[in-house]
């Protein structure tokens, strides 16, 4: 079955601290797609990221980054220097290619709140 | 460009009411994908449209529930004898028939409550 996992519930940093969001999955598919949002108070989902199961090569972009490993089923997401205007509730997202509706399945999300 | 667009914001009603959402995607976009979000939980899906046509249904989409899609443009989904149970963010979401493309570009979302 389809799962993805968060167990960081909330996280407090103050500015300017490097914070890594964690996420878990598990799936069957050989072919899958793992994505970051954040949702801010407003509540509108932002797409931020996304990796292919097929690609597992590390990026970065901006202050953000991220460290895809299947052996491990973790997709994780680093933001650098935080900021204030970072404080939202950050999903990790499965979406599976075999499924042909591409829906996804969401993590709890985790709160990051960043103080001055 | 605009991007996905839910209405109404806000919905309050009264137990056992029938209430309807609309929801306008980005243009072009064929696929279209209707989440429920509860308070602390991460968003659920419900149902997947392609072009018109429903594709897929969650077992969280019981018979009170009814999603259409009549020409593949804006989608409405429709609760009948709303519950309690009800009250939630209805979320909307979109994207194009793409292989590159499969981030789903996510509505403001509408929020009922039933009282």
């Amino acid at each position: 079955a389809q799962k993805v996992t968060q167990a960081q519930t909330e996280i407090s940093v103050v500015e300017k601290e490097d914070v890594t969001l964690d996420c878990v999955y598990e799936t069957r598919d050989t072919t899958y797609y793992l994505f970051w949002y954040k949702q801010p108070p407003s509540g509108e989902l932002v797409f931020l990221i996304r990796r292919n199961s097929f690609d597992e090569q590390n990026e970065i972009s901006g202050r953000y980054s991220w460290n895809f490993q299947k052996s491990t089923s973790s997709f994780n997401f680093t933001i650098t220097a935080s900021q204030v205007v970072d404080s939202a509730v950050y999903f990790c997202a499965l979406s599976e290619g075999t499924s042909g509706t591409y829906k996804y399945i969401f993590g709890t999300g985790t709160r990051l709140k960043v103080l001055a | 460009d605009t991007g996905v667009s839910q209405n109404p914001r806000h919905k309050i009603t009264k137990r056992g009411q029938n209430v309807t959402f609309r929801c306008d995607p980005i243009s072009e976009h064929n696929r279209l994908y209707w989440y429920r979000q509860t308070l602390g939980q991460g968003p659920e899906f419900l149902t997947y449209f392609q072009n018109e046509a429903q594709l897929e249904k969650s077992r969280l989409l019981s018979d009170r529930f009814s999603a259409e899609r009549p020409k593949g443009s804006f989608s409405t989904l429709e609760i009948q004898r709303t519950e309690q149970g009800d009250s939630a963010m209805y979320l909307c979401a979109s994207n194009p028939e793409n292989v590159r493309v499969h981030e789903q570009y996510f509505g403001p979302g509408t929020r009922l409550t039933v009282t």
